[in-house]
């Protein structure tokens, strides 16, 4: 598609349940990266893909997230047993591979979870 | 962690005057970039100045760097209306096979208003 793509733009959960929010880059964009953003703060770095293999998952806050990217394109962040601290925006954004001298975000609109 | 923080927090003008924005960081950087973001929606990409740069233009967007300072600054000159939108600093300090790959920490941003 011609953006970053994100789904569902919105989430309401209850404590404890599960989540996944989808993003679906832009094609040809081998790097992926989810981001989180609470608010009134700058977007926190989760982790990044390049291509099907999660090369730098150091932002992950606990045990409780996880990502795959199984076929190198759409990816899927999991959050198990939410917590109401789990709350925030949850940013994607993909860019060009590496060493085309380009490494520009593109970000998507954004999944908004809120926990109650 | 944040590594970037930025003043001022919030910058209300006129249009048609300059709004100056400064990113203060604290870590030796591959590059450093501007994103905005308007209310509810995702980031969107500036400029990028690579750390062995001083200034970069684009448009009515000016981008200082000073290394050894540790800070950057952003410039937008005669400023419109529709530049009302929180404005962030990222640096990147990602580094893998000799390249950086676009691991980025924001600061707290910058809440720029302009009056008509």
């Amino acid at each position: 598609g011609a953006g970053v793509s994100q789904t569902p733009s919105n989430k309401v959960t209850e404590k404890g349940k599960y989540v996944e929010l989808r993003c679906d880059p832009i094609s040809g964009h081998t790097a992926l990266y989810w981001y989180r953003q609470s608010l009134g703060q700058g977007p926190e770095f989760l982790i990044y893909f390049q291509g099907t293999g999660a090369a730098d998952d150091s932002g992950l806050p606990n045990d409780r997230f996880f990502a795959v990217r199984p076929e190198g394109s759409v990816s899927t962040l999991k959050i198990q047993r939410t917590e109401r601290g789990d709350s925030a925006v949850y940013l994607c954004a993909s860019s060009p591979p590496w060493g085309s001298g380009a490494n520009v975000l593109t970000f998507g609109a954004g999944s908004r979870l809120t926990v109650l | 962690s944040q590594q970037g923080e930025e003043d001022p927090q919030a910058l209300s003008i006129q249009e048609g005057e300059n709004a100056t924005m400064n990113c203060s960081y604290k870590t030796s950087i591959n590059n450093l970039q501007w994103y905005r973001q308007n209310s509810g929606r995702g980031l969107v990409h500036l400029i990028l100045i690579r750390s062995n740069e001083r200034e970069k233009h684009s448009g009515r967007l000016r981008v200082t760097l000073d290394t050894s300072k540790k800070s950057s600054s952003l410039l937008i000159t005669a400023s419109r209306a529709a530049d009302t939108a929180s404005y962030f600093c990222a640096t990147d300090r990602s580094r893998a096979g000799g390249t950086s790959y676009g691991k980025l920490t924001f600061g707290q941003g910058t809440i720029l208003t302009v009056h008509p």
